[in-house]
């Protein structure tokens, strides 16, 4: 089976940097990826880590660890509008096919 | 503009009747999943299908859900009886065509109220 695990909630301030952590178990990894969720709509993609390393995208990072099963998904120059639901999800292949996990997701607040 | 399209949006019904989800995925795209989402669990995998083959549901109620792609333009997830834990947000999804390893694009969810 497959393990996620991310912090429940976290505030950051407005122009601030947060960082969200994400590790995780499974076998036949195949692909890391971060989802921001806002209430009342659907999960949107954020990024994609399938090798080591960090990826940039804007103000939006994220690196991977294969070795150590952890992720962090970096957010710079908070705005307001960052307040969303962010979602760890890894994908594993098995049984034929690719199989699509997601934690529990960050709450995260971000305030004046 | 590819999307994935799923009706109803929102579903009001009664203790013990059938309900009837539907998604119509991004053309391309083989693989499907369905997924529940509810304030307590977060986003629980229900179902996935591979080329319209069902390959995991073990997420699901056997007893009382079902879920099918009867074609490569529909996927749909029953639900009979229904019981007033059946509330939540259904998401479909679809994603990683063959020919690439891209994200899972989100349908706009079928909120569920069982009464």
């Amino acid at each position: 089976g497959q393990n996620i695990d991310q912090p429940t909630e976290m505030t950051a301030t407005e122009g601030a940097i947060v960082q969200i952590n994400c590790t995780y178990q499974t076998s036949g990894f195949n692909g890391l990826f971060w989802y921001q969720q806002h209430a009342g709509e659907a999960p949107t993609f954020l990024s994609y880590n399938v090798l080591d390393g960090l990826e940039e995208k804007g103000r939006f990072s994220s690196f991977l660890s294969r070795s150590k099963g952890y992720s962090y998904l970096l957010l710079k120059e908070l705005q307001m509008k960052d307040s969303a639901s962010y979602l760890c999800a890894v994908r594993a292949l098995t049984g034929g096919g690719n199989k699509l996990t997601f934690g529990t997701g960050t709450q995260l607040k971000v305030e004046l | 503009d590819a999307r994935v399209t799923q009706t109803p949006r929102d579903k009001v019904t009664e203790m013990g009747q059938e309900v009837t989800m539907r998604c119509q995925p991004i053309l391309g795209h083989n693989t499907v999943f369905w997924y529940r989402q509810t304030m307590m669990q977060g986003l629980e995998l229900l179902a996935y299908f591979r080329n319209r083959a069902p390959l995991d549901d073990s997420g699901m109620p056997k007893d009382r859900f079902s879920a099918e792609m009867p074609d490569a333009t529909l996927a749909t997830l029953k639900i009979q009886p229904s019981e007033p834990r059946d509330s939540a947000v259904y998401f479909c999804a679809s994603g990683f065509p063959p020919q690439g390893n891209t994200e899972a694009f989100f349908g706009q969810g079928t909120r569920l109220t069982v009464v």
